[in-house]
């Protein structure tokens, strides 16, 4: 079964730039979370998606969206960049939720010059 | 605001020895918490979790405890191995609604 998979690997973008990163989950999950990782703050719940609907959402401003297709992929949008969204941005899937083990995708690492 | 804190960020363990990594929470309304294991280049990978329900859960080499009075988890690993080094993660849900991480510890298990 393959895992989840996340593109790009790398991504460079200047600060006002807006970014677009892709997440396809393990089939036949249904529940995509996306979480930012930065030095010293771990990694931070950004939302979460279950049939192509937002269930959850952590404290990220408006900036930061998401969607997620039928087929249960996802996308995570990031408007108007700072320097300061430069982090590993993970996604994980599960087949019904938060409610069980997630499962990670390598992230997609994101510098903001 | 940090609702789960690892207050070490490294940690290292001779190789044989028991490792432990601790966890402190705030929101007494978590109900399950979760350890994960992340390598470098890697996304972080699913341990061993517990239910707040229990005090302790065990897998092999891995025992998690449960102090619900204090807000506090800790992890057991014996014994360590060089393969066990890694950052790890601890996680505590609420409600299937807010999933929370703390800000890692390294362990480096010295050979």
């Amino acid at each position: 079964k393959a895992g989840v998979t996340q593109t790009p690997r790398y991504l460079i973008k200047t600060r006002g730039q807006q970014v677009t990163l892709s997440c396809s989950p393990i089939s036949g999950h249904r529940s995509v979370s996306w979480y930012q990782q930065t030095p010293g703050q771990g990694l931070q719940f950004l939302f979460e998606y279950f049939s192509e609907t937002q269930r959850n959402k952590g404290n990220f401003p408006g900036r930061f969206s998401g969607r997620q297709f039928s087929n249960s992929r996802s996308e995570m949008n990031v408007s108007t960049l700072e320097l300061g969204d430069s982090a590993l941005y993970l996604c994980a899937s599960s087949v019904t939720g938060l409610n069980e083990k997630l499962f990670f995708g390598s992230g997609t690492q994101l510098s903001v010059l | 605001d940090q609702q789960v804190k690892q207050n070490s960020p490294s940690l290292s363990v001779q190789e044989g020895r028991i490792s432990i990594l601790n966890c402190d929470y705030t929101n007494s309304m978590f109900d399950y918490f979760l350890w994960y294991k992340k390598y470098p280049a890697e996304g972080p990978t699913f341990l061993i979790s517990i239910s707040s329900i229990k005090d302790k859960n065990e897998d092999g080499r891995f025992t998690v405890f449960l102090n619900k009075s204090a807000k506090h988890l800790s992890l057991h690993i014996v014994p360590s191995q060089p393969g066990d080094s890694a950052v790890y993660f601890c996680a505590a849900r609420r409600n299937n609604n807010d999933m929370r991480f703390g800000a890692g510890t390294r362990l480096t298990v010295k050979p």
